[in-house]
Order: structure tokens, then sequence, then C-alpha cells
């Protein structure tokens, strides 16, 4: 089983800021086949990049992700109020399908 | 745009089964790949498996022996069920489309497991 380690456990910044989220994986994932969620309080996640580096349908390009292998990045271009949420990474290179503990991105 | 909606029990008792059904909006069922995933209060996500249209299914090693899903294309729904609950199973519990990344996801419903 593919264990994912994200970081920072929390980050926090102010709107306008750029976020860097990482996620670190045990071993190398399949075809850089990693997602990034973000979820909001008492909401589902909601899928922002598949495949390491493609938004999803909807996700405004403030979003991108990057990375190979065990290593991988989620950025916030300019944080807006909405983006502040936890954000969760997962692997579907190999099953079982696994999710990072996630990071929760709070307003300083 | 596909719609999903669960439904079941949110009280279940130790031992016995969660069973959770989710209803997909008409002209979807027999087209992909239906999921569980859960997630804990106030914890992360946990993958419990897939089902397709077709019934192949892939469960997570940790749950398989106790999961069972199900797709029923006459009633546009699948299910989830899962024996010999215990404290440690309750979560909200989510459907969603896809076998291994996820766009549309229910609402979640929680289910917790108490005597």
């Amino acid at each position: 089983e593919i264990v994912l380690t994200q970081s920072p456990g929390t980050l926090s910044l102010s709107p306008g800021e750029r976020a860097t989220l990482s996620c670190r994986a045990s071993q190398s994932v399949s075809g850089s086949h990693l997602a990034w969620y973000q979820q909001k309080p008492g909401q589902a996640p909601r899928l922002l990049i598949s495949g390491a580096s493609s938004r999803a349908t909807g996700i405004p390009d403030r979003f991108s992700g990057r990375g190979s292998g065990t290593d991988f990045t989620l950025t916030i271009s300019r944080l807006e109020p909405e983006d502040f949420a936890v954000y969760y990474c997962q692997q579907y290179g190999s099953s079982p399908y696994t999710f990072g503990q996630g990071t929760k991105l709070e307003i300083k | 745009q596909v719609q999903l909606q669960e439904s079941g029990p949110g009280l279940v008792k130790p031992s016995e089964t969660l069973s959770l059904t989710c209803t997909v909006s008409s002209g979807f069922i027999s087209t992909s790949y239906w999921s569980w995933i859960r997630q804990p209060p106030g914890k992360g996500l946990e993958w419990i498996g897939y089902m397709s249209y077709s019934g192949i299914t892939n469960y997570n090693p940790s749950l398989k022996s106790r999961v069972t899903i199900s797709v029923d294309t006459s009633k546009n729904q699948f299910s989830l069920k899962l024996s010999s609950v215990t404290a440690a199973d309750t979560a909200v519990y989510y459907c969603a489309r896809g076998a291994s990344s996820w766009f549309s996801w229910g609402q979640g419903t929680l289910v917790t497991v108490s005597s």
C-alpha cells in the first residue's frame, strides 16, 4: 500500500498570497496517477487535479499541480477567500487507492 | 451532470451490517464505475471499493472480508454492505462516480455505530 504524506499539516496564509502544498509518496506513483481534492466543512471533497497536473472541469487556473514519481505539489497562485479549506492528495496508480492525511489551509 | 444521493440508516448496532444505497440520476448507472469512500468524523478519507455496471469489483484489502458493493441498473442504484461493524466504522459515507478518481460525489451520510 502506498502511504501519502502531506506537508505542512497546517498552512497559514493571507488572501492574495501563494500557497504551495506538498504530497510525498512512500513509493513511486504509477503513471502519475495522483489527484488533489479540496474539502470544506460539511461538504464532499471536490476534485481539483487529476493525473498530477490536469485541472478538473470548472477549476480556476490559479490551481496547478505538478510532480511525478514520489513528489507532488499543488500550487494556488493567488489565494481567494473561498480557497481556505482542507486539501487532500490521493493516488490511484495502484490499489488500494490511498489518500494523504490532509493539509489545512487557514487564513492568517 | 450526474447527481448522486446516499440513503440508509444513520445508526447501526455493533456486530450488525451497515447497508447504504446511492441513487444515481437517470441514464448514468450503466455507463460507469461506482465507488464508496468514507471519512470518520474529524479524520481523513478512506477508499472502500468500487463496482462497474458490468460487475467488476475492487475492494480495499483492509475491508475486503466485510464489504459487498452491488449495482442495480433497473433502479439506477448501487449499494454498500459492511458486515460486523464496530465503532471504528462510524463515518460519513460518500458514494461517487468513477473507479479511481472522483469528480461527482454524493453529499455524504453519517453512519454511527453504537448500541
